[in-house]
C-alpha cells in the first residue's frame, strides 16, 4: 500500500549543482503536483500535470523542470540549485470527484542548498 | 493577495480545552477541504465540505462551511496532544489544490 513515494527524504546540495527529486504513485491518479513548503508561506505550487505528457506551471516554477512520461512518475529537476531553493518539497497525486480533487501526499524531501 | 486566509496562525492550548480555527476568503467556492499535517509528514485529507451551511463531524472535530461558501471553520472539542499539527484549508476545482498558510496547533499535556 505504497501510495505516493518520494526519494530522497533528505538532500544537501552545493550552489550550482543539479539534481532530480523522484515521485512515484501507484494509485493510477491522473493529477500529480509538486509543492514547496517554507516557514510562514504555506504550500506553494511549483508544477503540475493533468496526465502523461501534459505539464503546466504553478505559482513558483522558476528554476525547476518537470516531465510526465508515465502516469506513475513525476520527477522534479533542479537545474542549478540556489540557496533560495532550500525548502521541503512535497509531491501529491490526486483524482477528481467532479467538484473537487482528493489529494494524497508523499512524506516530503527536505532539501538544503549551501 | 492570499486566496485563503487562515487564523490564527499559531495556537497553543492545554489538553482538554476547546478551540476553533478559521479559513476565510472573498471568493465563493464549490467546495473546501481541510488537511492536517503532522511534523515530518505530508498533509492528510480530513474532510471535504460542499454545501453552504454544511456541518461535518469527525470524532471530536467539527467542520462547517459558511452559508455563502466563502469561509469555513474547524472546531476541536477537548483537544488532545495527538491533535498537534498544522491545519490547512484548501480549494480546488479542475486545477491543483491551492492552500492557505495554515494554523499551527500545539496541545500541551
Amino acid at each position: 500500500n505504497a501510495g505516493v513515494t518520494q526519494t530522497p527524504k533528505f538532500q544537501v546540495l552545493k550552489t550550482g549543482q543539479s539534481m532530480t527529486l523522484q515521485c512515484a504513485q501507484d494509485m493510477n491518479h491522473e493529477y500529480m503536483s509538486w509543492y514547496r513548503q517554507d516557514p510562514g508561506m504555506g504550500l506553494r505550487l511549483i508544477h503540475y500535470s493533468v496526465g502523461a505528457g501534459i505539464t503546466d506551471q504553478g505559482e513558483v516554477p522558476n528554476g525547476y523542470n518537470v516531465s510526465r512520461s508515465t502516469t506513475e512518475d513525476f520527477p522534479l529537476r533542479l537545474l542549478s540549485a540556489a540557496p533560495s531553493q532550500t525548502s521541503v518539497y512535497f509531491c501529491a497525486s490526486s483524482y477528481s470527484t467532479g467538484t473537487n480533487q482528493k489529494a494524497f501526499f508523499g512524506q516530503g524531501t527536505r532539501l538544503t542548498v549551501v | 493577495t492570499q486566496l485563503l486566509e487562515q487564523s490564527p496562525q499559531f495556537l497553543s492550548i492545554q489538553e482538554g480545552e476547546n478551540l476553533t480555527v478559521y479559513c476565510n476568503s472573498s471568493s465563493v467556492f464549490s467546495s473546501l477541504q481541510w488537511y492536517r499535517q503532522e511534523p515530518g509528514e505530508g498533509p492528510v485529507l480530513l474532510v471535504t465540505v460542499v454545501t453552504g451551511g454544511e456541518v461535518k463531524k469527525l470524532k471530536r472535530l467539527t467542520f462547517q462551511f459558511g452559508d455563502a461558501r466563502k469561509d469555513s471553520s474547524l472546531h476541536i472539542t477537548a483537544a488532545q496532544p495527538g491533535d498537534t499539527g498544522l491545519y490547512l484549508c484548501a480549494v480546488s476545482g479542475n486545477t491543483p489544490l491551492v492552500f492557505g498558510k495554515g494554523t499551527r496547533l500545539s496541545v500541551i499535556a
